[in-house]
Formats: structure tokens, C-alpha cells, sequence
């Protein structure tokens, strides 16, 4: 079955880290991969998308790599912030309109 | 830019009781859905909507739960007899076709506590 795998948190970091969370993915065909971001108290936003091997998606000093030899989606940003702190889901949609989503990964910036 | 809306935030209702969630998906979308997160653990899917029929439904979809577009705006989810498990963030989503690259976009949710 379609499924998604993600680094287990919880994450902290200090402000100006460099933060990555791994997403590795199983699917039958050729999904699209995407980040979704949930800030406290608030529901999920699209933060990037990549929708064909080799795509990067980035968004907010965001980025992720679609690796189709390594099925992964891995989450990068250079520079974090408080404002980053946030549950991060990687999710991936085989057309068929149903996203599934991985675990979640939570992530506490410090000033 | 449009947003998917969701009333109410937050729903308490004791065991036993129905409860129904509301949506207002963005209006040029033809496809609606909901999810679920028990607190702590992953968003899953629970059902798919288009042309005024179930199009997906996940095993947690059961005969408990119900759909429905009951006009050209709303589209709830109907929860019989509920269940303490049933305690959950119940997110609604809309999206355009099925051929499209555009991603789904989500409510802020509906927290539902069952007492």
C-alpha cells in the first residue's frame, strides 16, 4: 500500500539552526509529495509541493527535493526561527485525491 | 485568497449523542473531504466527496458516519451515536478536479470532545 515514514520528534533547535526532517515514502505509481505545516492551535497549511521526480518545492525558506531513486521528500531549512516552531507533516496523493499523511514531526524553536 | 471554513471549532457532545460538522469548501472546488486526528497521532483519511456522492471512504468511515452536500455551499459530516473514541480534530478539505496538480486546502478544523 501507499504509505509515508517520518522522522520521529520531537525536534529542538535553537534559533538560526539548521533543521532537516527525512520523509521517505512507499506508492505504487507516482505521487505527488507534499509538506503540510500545522501551527499551535491552528489546522493544516500547505507549506510546498513537488509533484514529478527532481522537483524542488520551496516556501518560506523551505525546501525539499522530490528523489525518486531514494523516495524521499526530505524537509530542509537553513535557518530557523520561533515562528518556525510547528508540527510538520509530509504527505504524498496518488491522483486518486486521498492524501496520506506520515506521523508528524514536531518542532520547538529557542530563542 | 479563499479558505475552506469549518463551524464550529470546537464541539462538545455527550456519548450517545449525534453530532454534525460543517464545511463551506472553496466554491469553484469539486472535491470535498474529510479527515481525522486523534490527538497525538497522524491525520487520516476518512471519506472523499464529488458530484454529490462518496467517491473514497477509508475502513474508519463506518456505517456511523455520514455525508452530505445538503446545498450549493455546506458539506457535513453526520456522526451517529458517538463514541468516546470519536474524540478527535475532524479536518475538512476541498480540491479541484482530479487531474489537477493543485493541492487540497484545509479548514482550521473542528475539535470534537466526546463526554
Amino acid at each position: 500500500g501507499n504509505s509515508v515514514t517520518q522522522m520521529e520528534g520531537p525536534v529542538t533547535l535553537s534559533e538560526e539552526a539548521f533543521l532537516t526532517i527525512n520523509c521517505t515514502y512507499t506508492a505504487t505509481g507516482y505521487p505527488s509529495l507534499f509538506w503540510y505545516v500545522q501551527y499551535p492551535g491552528e489546522g493544516l497549511q500547505l507549506l510546498l509541493k513537488a509533484t514529478k521526480a527532481d522537483d524542488k518545492g520551496s516556501n518560506k525558506g523551505f525546501e525539499a527535493t522530490y528523489r525518486k531513486e531514494t523516495t524521499s521528500f526530505h524537509l530542509e531549512k537553513g535557518s530557523v526561527q520561533v515562528s518556525d516552531s510547528a508540527v510538520y507533516f509530509c504527505a504524498l496523493d496518488l491522483g486518486s485525491r486521498q492524501l496520506s499523511f506520515g506521523a508528524g514531526t514536531t518542532v520547538t524553536v529557542r530563542a | 485568497e479563499p479558505e475552506v471554513t469549518q463551524t464550529p471549532s470546537h464541539q462538545v457532545t455527550q456519548m450517545g449523542q449525534e453530532v454534525i460538522l460543517r464545511c463551506v469548501p472553496i466554491s469553484n472546488h469539486l472535491y470535498f473531504y474529510w479527515y481525522r486526528q486523534i490527538l497525538g497521532q497522524k491525520v487520516e483519511f476518512l471519506v472523499s466527496f464529488y458530484n454529490n456522492e462518496i467517491s473514497e471512504k477509508s475502513e474508519i468511515f463506518d456505517d456511523q458516519f455520514s455525508v452530505e452536500r445538503p446545498d450549493g455551499s455546506n458539506f457535513t459530516l453526520k456522526i451517529r451515536s458517538t463514541k468516546l473514541e470519536d474524540s478527535a480534530m475532524y479536518f475538512c478539505a476541498s480540491g479541484p478536479g482530479p487531474y489537477s496538480n493543485q493541492p487540497q486546502h484545509f479548514g482550521d478544523g473542528t475539535r470534537l470532545s466526546i463526554l
